[in-house]
């Protein structure tokens, strides 16, 4: 089946660093890939959406200067987190869809969990 | 923001009985999917159900959806202590998909 990886898959980073997360489609090329985070015992939010060749499409609330996002080619797309602070602690996962469409399933990585000291 | 409303939050049962989870959803969709995540982990896609589909199954899961209701359930039969992880419907309007607040299910041995 699809597999998407993310790595890392932990980091641990003191505050006011920049920390960067890769997500690759590994059997498949993902025109549009997502990124969510998770805080503890709570459901995903979809941060931003992640168009190859294009400028990211970000969530109301998320600030697109602190949560940079590249999706510089179809199996790739990066998700760095800027000047991160202690509230930027969480579990952030990216997915794919492999068939490039809406109405595909949606596959996701395993999930980096970032702690800011 | 999320889009769907799941319960129960948590449920607690025994092995090889029954776990029935259900999701509310607010807007018109064209597909539902049903997550697993145990703690800490990744997700892991259980079943796509299609807004024309009233009934998929896979295995011990059968999903139903009520377009009219905007609901679906997730039926697990003959659960499994190993079936313990928290699980999330999914909706996809156009390219988005939003994740509903995710039911905690514990299977007793």
């Amino acid at each position: 089946g699809a597999v998407v990886s993310q790595h890392p898959s932990w980091v641990i980073c003191k505050s006011g660093t920049s920390v960067k997360i890769e997500c690759r489609s590994l059997d498949f090329q993902a025109t549009t890939m997502f990124w969510y985070r998770q805080f503890p015992k709570q459901s995903l939010m979809l941060m931003a959406t992640s168009n190859e060749g294009s400028k990211a499409t970000y969530e109301q609330g998320v600030e697109k200067d602190k949560f940079l996002i590249n999706h510089a080619s179809l199996t790739l797309s990066t998700l760095t987190v800027t000047s991160a602070h202690p509230e930027d602690s969480s579990f952030y996962i990216c997915s794919a869809h492999r068939g490039g469409r809406a109405t595909d399933t949606q596959y996701f990585g395993p999930g980096t969990r970032l702690t800011v000291l | 923001s999320q889009q769907g409303e799941e319960d129960p939050q948590a449920l607690s049962i025994q092995e090889g009985e029954n776990a029935t989870m259900n999701c509310s959803y607010k807007t018109s969709i064209n597909n539902l999917q049903w997550y697993r995540q145990n703690s800490g982990r990744g997700l892991v896609h259980l079943i796509l159900i299609r807004s024309n589909e009233r009934e998929k199954h896979s295995g011990r899961l059968r999903v139903t959806l009520d377009t009219s209701k905007k609901s679906s359930s997730l039926l697990i039969t003959a659960s499994r202590a190993a079936d313990t992880a928290s699980y999330f419907c999914a909706t996809t309007i156009n390219n988005d998909m939003r994740f509903g607040a995710g039911t905690r299910l514990t299977v007793k041995p």
